[in-house]
């Protein structure tokens, strides 16, 4: 079956430009959660929908950050006024409940000049 | 969420059996031991989680000591697929995954 898609695979932006980064959730499941990897770094949490409300977004670094999920299936991840220091690569993540094991995307790889 | 103590890096011969240890001394009585890996360029993928019982699935075994401090991830025949970052996480159920640095297991021929 499909798995969790993210969309574009990579991105190159130039420094206080605005991104939108997408995912798509395994179909069925209600949680989603929003990860940033830097390079040789374990994932970093950001932001967790419970349906389509932020249950936790105590990850999320600055004001610039912010996520949707109005449907409660696709999530956008936004960046507003990109800086260097928000290269990275995005993951997103699903399960069928908060309860359940989760399953990752292949990320976004953020790169801002 | 308690935090985990694994060895940055590890090695195995294919074909041997590959033990992952992980301390998890400050763990609470409500919090899981979950194990997720990640190959290069790729996502984490869930490997076994457990609370206090020994755990098996089709990739892995996962042994949990009785005062639950630590544990074992055991990947019972190594394949070259098998190199990757390994993350030992304790959680709460429902919570989010705090994932360390994670051990770098080599697999080799």
């Amino acid at each position: 079956g499909a798995g969790v898609s993210q969309t574009p695979s990579n991105k190159v932006t130039e420094k206080g430009k605005y991104v939108e980064l997408r995912c798509d959730p395994i179909s069925g499941h209600t949680a989603l959660y929003w990860y940033r990897q830097s390079l040789g770094q374990g994932p970093e949490f950001l932001i967790y929908f419970q349906g389509t409300g932020a249950a936790d977004d105590s990850g999320l670094p600055n004001d610039r950050f912010f996520a949707v999920r109005p449907e409660g299936s696709v999530s956008t991840l936004k960046i507003q006024r990109t800086e260097r220091g928000d290269s990275a690569v995005y993951l997103c993540a699903s399960s069928l409940g908060p309860y359940n094991e989760q399953f990752f995307g292949p990320g976004t790889r953020l790169t801002v000049l | 969420d308690a935090k985990t103590t694994q060895p940055p890096s590890m090695d195995c011969a294919e074909g041997r059996a590959a033990n992952l240890p992980c301390n998890h001394s400050t763990i609470s009585g409500n919090e899981y031991v979950y194990w997720y890996r990640q190959i290069h360029s790729q996502g984490p993928q869930y490997i076994i989680h457990g609370l206090k019982n020994n755990e098996t699935n089709e990739m892995a075994s996962l042994i949990i000591t009785e005062d639950r401090k630590s544990s074992t991830l055991i990947l019972p025949h190594a394949t070259l697929r098998d190199t990757a970052v390994y993350y030992c996480i304790v959680r709460q159920y429902g919570n989010k995954l705090v994932f360390g640095a994670g051990t770098i297991l080599r697999v080799k021929s």
